[in-house]
């Protein structure tokens, strides 16, 4: 049982190309979501997704998108890296019934 | 935009003593209100939820939630050098799914 996994857990992208991180969980959670963490700021949410097949906007969605591949899987892509991109970017599964969200280990972007 | 406000610290206490850790949040109709520990270069792990008025206890974690206040916070007591983090408090936005975090409070326990 390997919880909730991430990859990579390291990346440097040039400004303006492209990527998708990946996350998975083996759970059978329903709930998932993406946040981002920067210095100061504290977690800020991205995007998530309530069930398999939705998706919704979090505070922070401009640059990115998302695909909920299955149950499992939950992706983020950055189109177009920009500077502004660079951050720990974690995921975070959770049940319908309770609200304990488990968390990746994260995901270290530098966009130069 | 709703909010939730955290000292950023850090707050020094020495081993043994109780660290209490306070959060204020904007949005009046949040019901589930959390506490995550994060250490250094790790994720944040939930330690605490609350989701009543008054407080709740699980070891040496004691939550705290004032819904007129609009203010939560966690009790540590017996504290410990491991317990030397960041306590992150998060909140779910009212009529969504989705949780707004405080930037956390680093907390240093001296030995």
């Amino acid at each position: 049982n390997a919880g909730v996994t991430q990859t990579p857990k390291f990346q440097v992208l040039k400004t303006g190309q492209s990527m998708t991180l990946q996350c998975a969980q083996d759970m059978n959670h329903n709930s998932m979501y993406w946040y981002r963490q920067d210095p100061g700021m504290g977690l800020r949410l991205i995007y998530y997704s309530a069930s398999e097949g939705t998706t919704d906007k979090g505070e922070v969605p401009n640059g990115y998108n998302v695909s909920r591949l299955n149950k499992r899987e939950f992706s983020l892509r950055l189109e177009s890296a920009a500077p502004s991109q660079t951050s720990v970017y974690f995921c975070a599964s959770q049940t319908s019934l309770d609200e304990w969200q488990y968390f990746g280990p994260g995901t270290r972007l530098t966009v130069t | 935009q709703k909010e939730v406000e955290q000292n950023s610290g850090p707050l020094s206490v020495p081993e043994g003593a109780i660290a209490s850790l306070n959060c204020t949040y904007s949005d009046r109709g949040s019901q589930s209100f959390f506490w995550y520990r994060q250490y250094s270069g790790k994720s944040p792990e939930l330690i605490m939820f609350i989701y009543s008025n008054g407080d709740k206890e699980d070891g040496r974690f004691t939550a705290q939630l004032n819904k007129a206040s609009q203010y939560v916070s966690l009790l540590i007591r017996d504290s410990q050098p491991s317990d030397s983090a960041t306590y992150l408090c998060a909140v779910r936005a009212s009529g969504t799914y989705k949780y707004i975090f405080g930037t956390g409070t680093r907390l240093k326990v001296l030995a």
